[in-house]
């Protein structure tokens, strides 16, 4: 089974802080790394899809890199808020395969 | 809006009955997956269906099948539910195959609210 690692597990922040968490995966085969955020009763929402090594993606205070030589990607989030409050999600797919593996996540909660 | 519809927000079934998990989506997508999501375990693939017919299985197939005859329907079904089945389910979908994740496409999977299935 491919494994996609997540850390940390959890964080805690205050508002305005700013944060990143980081994912990790095997570098052979890659085709695509996703990032989703799911927050409470909500479905799971795409934030970003990177293919290329060295690839950074923005939308708004959330941006993400990625790294397919050595396997990780990080995300980050500048000044955080409480709506930002939410699981981030990563997820890995191969080449040759529709399927999507994802790591368990990072919970992160943003103190008011 | 693109809409990905599970059937049932909520359900409790008694060990050994058998369940299906409906889910629609109406945007044509090519792609539909089964997930389960656990506390400490994140989300596990169950079963994807990559045209109407196809199936394969992901991660965590054991005691779980999958109907896929229309494209926009893709059900999930317990033979015999058992009590380690109690899980959040969580359906998605996704476009056309591989290229839909090269460069400048989004490839990004839409998902269901998920059913939050119970087994006594």
């Amino acid at each position: 089974i491919l494994n996609v690692e997540q850390s940390p597990q959890s964080l805690h922040v205050q508002e305005g802080d700013s944060t990143n968490f980081t994912c990790s995966f095997p570098s052979s085969n890659f085709y695509a790394l996703h990032w989703y955020r799911w927050e409470t009763a909500k479905s799971p929402e795409a934030l970003f899809v990177m293919t290329l090594n060295g690839d950074e993606k923005k939308k708004g205070r959330i941006s993400a890199t990625l790294n397919t030589k050595e396997g990780y990607s990080y995300l980050y989030i500048k000044g955080s808020q409480p709506e930002d409050s939410a699981t981030y999600l990563c997820a890995l797919t191969q080449g040759g395969s529709e399927k999507l593996v994802f790591g368990k996540g990072t919970k992160l909660t943003v103190n008011p | 809006d693109v809409k990905v519809t599970q059937s049932s927000r909520y359900l409790v079934k008694r060990t050994g009955e058998k369940v299906f998990l409906e889910c629609v989506q109406d945007m044509d997508h090519e792609n539909m997956f089964w997930y389960r999501q656990d506390p400490g375990l994140g989300l596990r693939l169950i079963y994807f269906s990559y045209d109407v017919k196809m199936k394969e299985k992901g991660d965590i197939p054991e005691g779980y099948s999958v109907s896929r005859e229309k494209k926009e329907r893709f059900s999930l079904i317990l033979e015999s539910a058992s009590t380690n089945q109690t899980s959040m389910y969580l359906c998605a979908s996704l476009p056309l195959g591989l290229e839909s994740w090269g460069v400048g496409r989004t490839g990004e999977l839409f998902f269901g609210e998920g059913s939050r299935l119970t087994v006594l």
